[in-house]
């Protein structure tokens, strides 16, 4: 099946400085790819879509600012949290998009990484 | 949640037990999806179901659509210890991106 990886898998920063997130589909090219954000024992919350070759789409009360989409390639986006603070530390998760045109059915599946847990002190 | 909800909220069983979760949603839908999480993990795609279809099967899982209630319904049957997550469905509003918004999810647990 189709894999997606993200790394790291876990990161502890100081308050003020940026990191980087990477989010790979390993076997399968991904034009779209999302990224989420999801506090504990609550639900995933879109934060923006990931376009290859062109500016993110991001969602209403994100901030583009804050967090920088770039999707380089057809296997690999980034998000960058710019100016961490503790309020931001939360499970972040990508996902990449996987749409096959067929007949008589077609599939669109977004496939997950397992996550990021990024802790800001 | 950025669209709709899920109940229960979390829902105790016993293996052997069918565990029925219930997922409501706001506006229109190209498609409705379903998907599992354990805890601290990445989610898994279980079923789609697009909005011209009724229900579908996939191996234990049952899935309903109700377009007129704006509701659908995930079915587990013969549950098992290994079936305990958390499960959401995901709304498709027919955006040419593919667009998900996750409902709050149910927590399920399965016990031996």
């Amino acid at each position: 099946g189709a894999v997606v990886s993200q790394h790291p898998s876990r990161v502890i920063c100081k308050s003020g400085t940026s990191v980087k997130i990477e989010c790979r589909s390993l076997d399968f090219q991904a034009t779209t790819m999302f990224w989420y954000r999801q506090f504990p024992k609550q639900s995933l919350m879109l934060m923006a879509t990931s376009n290859e070759g062109s500016k993110a789409t991001y969602e209403q009360g994100v901030e583009k600012d804050k967090f920088l989409i770039n999707h380089a390639s057809l296997t690999l986006s980034t998000l960058t949290v710019t100016s961490a603070h503790p309020e931001d530390s939360s499970f972040y998760i990508c996902s990449a998009r996987l749409f096959l045109a067929g007949e008589p059915t077609w599939t669109d599946t977004q496939y997950f990484g397992p996550g990021t847990r990024l802790t800001v002190l | 949640s950025q669209q709709g909800e899920e109940d229960p909220q979390a829902l105790s069983i016993q293996e052997g037990e069918n565990a029925t979760m219930n997922c409501s949603y706001k506006t229109s839908i190209n498609n409705l999806q379903w998907y599992r999480q354990n805890s601290g993990r990445g989610l898994v795609h279980l079923i789609l179901i697009r909005s011209n279809e009724r229900e579908k099967h996939s191996g234990r899982l049952r899935v309903t659509l109700d377009t007129s209630k704006k509701s659908s319904s995930l079915l587990i049957t013969a549950s098992r210890a290994a079936d305990t997550a958390s499960y959401f469905c995901a709304k498709d509003r027919g955006s040419t991106l593919g667009r998900l918004y996750f409902g709050r999810g149910t927590q399920l647990t399965v016990w031996p």
